[in-house]
């Protein structure tokens, strides 16, 4: 089975564009989550999206939004991007549904390098 | 709120010494308790979990036992190799109400084995 694919691995932005990101969860998880992994601040939790509607959400500012899609797959945008933005971005997916005890499934994550 | 604390890295063993890598959680109701492995350049990947106090997870060599007389979840290995080395992350996950999951991660822990 494959697992999580995330595309693109790598990305160089400059400050103010805007970027998105791609997430294939393993086939039949239905719960996709991103978080962002920086050396200073671990892995923070950006927000968790079940059957196409986003279910949690971390302290994240509104920049960072997402989408879940019929198929499961997932997209994160960040608008306006700012140097701090600079981080390593893991999709992680779970069979779900919500009060199940399935853990969390990595993908190899996006590095993100904003200029 | 609910956290993880780990022990600073990073930490240095020789081939076939015995590896703790401590973890103590602050969490409301009754967390599942995890440990991530992380090799450079890839996402993380499930190493061990346990859902209930005294349950006691393991795989590869490696065990930790839910401890909720202590809010601990220390990892252990008997015998560690140089394919090993890794970064460590023990994380604990809370349901929030019907509506998602909260997975929370320590910093994490970078192990490396010398030959």
């Amino acid at each position: 089975k494959a697992g999580v694919t995330q595309t693109p691995r790598y990305l160089i932005k400059t400050r103010g564009q805007q970027v998105t990101l791609s997430c294939s969860p393993i086939s039949g998880h239905r719960s996709v989550s991103w978080y962002q992994q920086t050396p200073g601040q671990g892995l923070q939790f950006l927000f968790e999206y079940f059957s196409e509607t986003q279910r949690n959400k971390g302290n994240f500012p509104g920049r960072f939004s997402g989408r879940q899609f019929s198929n499961s797959r997932s997209e994160m945008n960040v608008s306006t991007l700012e140097l701090g933005d600079s981080a390593l971005y893991l999709c992680a997916s779970r069979s779900g549904p919500v009060r199940d005890n399935s853990p969390l499934h990595f993908g190899n994550g996006t590095r993100l390098t904003v200029t | 709120g609910n956290s993880v604390t780990q022990m600073e890295g990073p930490v240095t063993l020789s081939e076939e010494a015995f590896l703790t890598i401590n973890c103590t959680y602050t969490a409301t109701g009754y967390p599942s308790l995890f440990w991530y492995v992380q090799y450079p350049g890839e996402g993380l990947q499930l190493l061990l979990k346990a859902t209930k106090a005294d349950d006691k997870g393991s795989n590869k060599g490696f065990e930790a036992t839910y401890r909720k007389e202590t809010t601990s979840f220390h990892l252990e290995k008997g015998s560690v190799q140089v394919s090993d080395s890794a970064v460590y992350f023990c994380a604990l996950r809370t349901i929030r109400d019907n509506y998602g999951q909260n997975f929370v991660f320590g910093p994490g822990t970078r192990l490396s084995v010398l030959p």
